[in-house]
């Protein structure tokens, strides 16, 4: 079977450095995604990895280990406009390359 | 500018209508994808296609129709064969079905049955 897990909700303060864990669980794995997506908007991509470590792309960062099916996804700097739903999604090499989507966790950002 | 086009933004269908979603992309990619959101919901694959006059089966296809005529469009028929059709659909593409290329979406599709 597959399995994708991820916190449904996180709240964090504006400034500060929130990470957002997923654990997956897919009979093939060739790529893990994360998307942002805000209310009523269409999810945009923000990082992939598909080898062990850590990606860095700004404010942003995403860490995967795939010996323990888990990547996380680190906001740094938060803003106001980071509030929104954070999906992570799995490529999975054993379905056609489908990617999988987790239910997304929904960050609130506070003044 | 390139990019992926979905019509209407907002439908509202009576049961036992069929109504067709309209996807449209002018990336070149050969790969398009539905997906279905519910408040709660991760994104859910319904139908997908790797290449024109190809597609397959997604996870919850039942109650779904599609085709892939011409390469820039991937237009999905939720038929009254659907038993809970109210939902968030996306439309996505990307370069192809088989390598690392992220999916690319669309503004979505919310359609309401009254």
């Amino acid at each position: 079977g597959q399995n994708i897990d991820q916190p449904t909700e996180m709240t964090a303060t504006e400034g500060a450095i929130v990470q957002i864990n997923c654990t997956y669980q897919t009979s093939g794995f060739n790529g893990l995604f994360w998307y942002q997506q805000h209310a009523g908007e269409a999810p945009t991509f923000l990082s992939y990895n598909v080898l062990d470590g850590l990606e860095e792309k700004g404010r942003f960062s995403s860490f995967l280990s795939r010996s323990k099916g888990y990547s996380y996804l680190l906001l740094k700097e938060l803003q106001m406009k980071d509030s929104a739903s954070y999906l992570c999604a799995v490529r999975d090499s054993n379905r056609d390359d489908k990617i999988i989507f987790g239910k997304g966790t929904r960050l609130h950002i506070l003044p | 500018d390139g990019g992926i086009t979905q019509s209407p933004k907002y439908l509202f269908r009576k049961e036992g209508q069929n109504v067709t979603l309209s996807c449209e992309q002018n990336l070149n990619h050969d790969a398009m994808y539905w997906y279905r959101q519910d408040p709660g919901q991760g994104l859910r694959l319904i139908y997908y296609s790797q290449i024109v006059n190809d597609f397959q089966k997604g996870d919850i296809a039942e109650g779904y129709s599609v085709s892939r005529e011409k390469k820039e469009s991937f237009p999905l028929t939720v038929t009254s064969a659907q038993k809970n059709p109210t939902a968030f659909y996306l439309c996505a593409s990307s370069i192809d079905g088989w390598n690392t290329g992220e999916l690319f979406f669309g503004e979505g599709s919310r359609l309401t049955v009254l």
